[in-house]
């Protein structure tokens, strides 16, 4: 069974704070790693999706990396538009075409 | 533009009344899906269709119906609500990429309340 696990629950900072969020994953063989933003109410907007280790992404103040075992985003001096929550999926390789989300975090960045 | 459209986008209602949530997608997308999404649970995938006449049970099937007569359309049906069906509700759909990747567009969300 897939499993993903995003850490932390809710991070806050302060415009121009550069950090990282976590997503660790289990999957017999990975099709794709996925990050979306959800505003609040609104339904999730893909971002990325990353295909094996060592994959590199960017946008804007967003970059996405992944290893065998995890995921960061990384979000460099970012502004309170980039207030949000940040969900990761993972799709297997074993024929289901059924991506597994974890539960996001939750990000405030005060002005 | 290319959106997932779904309706209502709020709605109350009370135990036992049946009701329908419509979605539909203007993308051609093959597959669609539905989720729930309840604070502290994230999304939780109630039912997925691959083409049309074709569809299958997700995480939390249980108080939901389903069906897809058309590539389009996926309406969400509860027979009979009760109060833990209160939730936000996604639709989402994708087409189906070389590398196998379901990159998922989402509706707006419809948030139901069951009294």
């Amino acid at each position: 069974e897939d499993q993903v696990t995003q850490s932390p629950e809710a991070l806050r900072l302060q415009e121009g704070e550069s950090s990282s969020l976590n997503c660790s994953y289990t999957v017999s063989g990975l099709r794709g790693l996925f990050w979306y933003r959800q505003d609040p109410g609104k339904g999730p907007e893909f971002l990325f999706t990353l295909y094996s280790a060592g994959e590199e992404k960017e946008k804007e103040r967003l970059k996405a990396t992944l290893t065998k075992k995890e995921s960061f985003l990384h979000i460099t001096a970012p502004k309170p538009e980039d207030s949000a929550t940040y969900l990761c999926a993972v799709q297997g390789a074993g024929g289901s075409y059924i991506p597994t989300f974890g539960r996001g975090t939750s990000l405030i960045v005060h002005p | 533009e290319a959106q997932v459209t779904q309706n209502p986008r709020y709605l109350i209602t009370v135990t036992g009344k049946k009701l329908t949530v419509t979605c539909s997608q203007n993308m051609n997308h093959e597959y669609m899906s539905w989720y729930r999404q309840d604070p502290g649970l994230g999304l939780r995938q109630i039912y997925y269709s691959m083409n049309v006449e074709v569809t299958d049970k997700g995480d939390v099937p249980e108080g939901y119906k389903v069906s897809r007569k058309e590539k389009r359309n996926f309406p969400l049906i509860l027979e009979s609500p009760s109060p833990n069906q209160t939730s936000l509700y996604f639709c989402a759909s994708s087409h189906y990429t070389p590398s196998g990747a379901n990159v998922l567009t989402f509706g707006a969300g419809s948030r139901l309340t069951v009294l």
